[in-house]
C-alpha cells in the first residue's frame, strides 16, 4: 500500500514570496490533515478536511495560508505572501474515518529567507 | 496553551536497558493518546496506542501506561536498541474530535552502544 505523497521535500523562498505544497493521501482515507512542524516543536494542526469539507481550520492564519482538497482526494496547502517564521516543517496526514491512527508523509521543508 | 507537554527534551540510555519517555497532559476531553516516533527527514510513524478505558497496552517491546487521575502516561521500551534513536511524540485526541490529534514538544531519545 503506497504510503502519504507529498512535494516538494524541500523549498527555499525570500520572504514575501509565495509557496505551495501538495498531498496525494493513501488511497481510500477521507480525513486529510496539515500539520505545521516549527524547530523543537510538536505538529500543530493547520486544517483537517473530511472529503473535501473542512472540519476544522481554527488554527489555519487565514490572511496568508489556504488550503483545498478538490474532489476529497488530493490537497494543496498555499502560503502567500511568506514570513520568516512561517520556516518549517509541513506535514501531510490521512487517516480512515473509524481510526485514530494519522499517516504521516515525509513533510516538506520550507525555508524563508 | 501547551495541553499535552513533554517535559523531557532528550533522554540517554545503554542498549539493552529500559526507556522510559513521560508525557502529561491537562485536557480532561482527552480519551485516546498514541505515541509516534520520528527519525530525521521523515514524517512521524505510529508506534502505540490507548485508549482511556485502560490503564496499559503493550507491543512486543513497547509499553504504554496511563493515568487517568494524574493526566499522565509513559512508554516504556525494553529492551533498548540503538535502532530506537529517535524523537518521540506523544499525541492525544478526543471522541468527537475527528481524530485531531494535538501533539506534545517531542523527546530525543539516543540509545548508546
Amino acid at each position: 500500500e503506497a504510503g502519504v505523497a507529498q512535494s516538494p521535500r524541500y523549498k527555499i523562498i525570500e520572504k514575501r514570496q509565495s509557496v505551495a505544497f501538495w498531498c496525494n493521501p493513501i488511497s481510500g482515507h477521507a480525513t486529510l490533515y496539515w500539520y505545521q512542524q516549527i524547530l523543537g516543536q510538536g505538529p500543530k494542526l493547520l486544517i483537517q478536511f473530511q472529503n473535501n469539507g473542512v472540519v476544522d481550520d481554527s488554527q489555519l492564519p487565514k490572511d496568508r495560508f489556504s488550503a483545498e482538497r478538490l474532489k476529497g482526494v488530493d490537497s494543496t496547502l498555499k502560503i502567500q505572501p511568506a514570513k520568516l517564521e512561517d520556516s518549517a516543517v509541513y506535514l501531510c496526514a490521512s487517516s480512515q474515518l473509524a481510526s485514530g491512527e494519522l499517516f504521516f508523509g515525509e513533510g516538506s521543508r520550507l525555508t524563508v529567507l | 496553551d501547551q495541553q499535552v507537554k513533554q517535559n523531557s527534551p532528550s533522554l540517554s540510555v545503554q542498549e539493552g536497558r529500559i526507556s522510559i519517555l513521560n508525557c502529561d497532559y491537562t485536557n480532561s476531553m482527552f480519551d485516546y493518546f498514541l505515541w509516534y516516533k520520528k527519525y530525521p527527514a521523515e514524517g512521524p510513524t505510529f508506534l502505540i496506542s490507548i485508549s482511556s478505558i485502560k490503564d496499559k497496552n503493550e507491543d512486543g517491546r513497547f509499553t504504554v501506561f496511563l493515568n487517568k487521575s494524574a493526566k499522565h502516561l509513559s512508554l516504556h521500551i525494553v529492551p533498548s536498541q540503538p535502532g530506537d534513536s529517535a524523537v518521540y511524540f506523544c499525541a492525544a485526541s478526543a471522541t468527537g474530535g475527528g481524530n485531531k490529534l494535538t501533539f506534545g514538544t517531542g523527546t530525543q531519545l539516543k540509545v548508546e552502544l
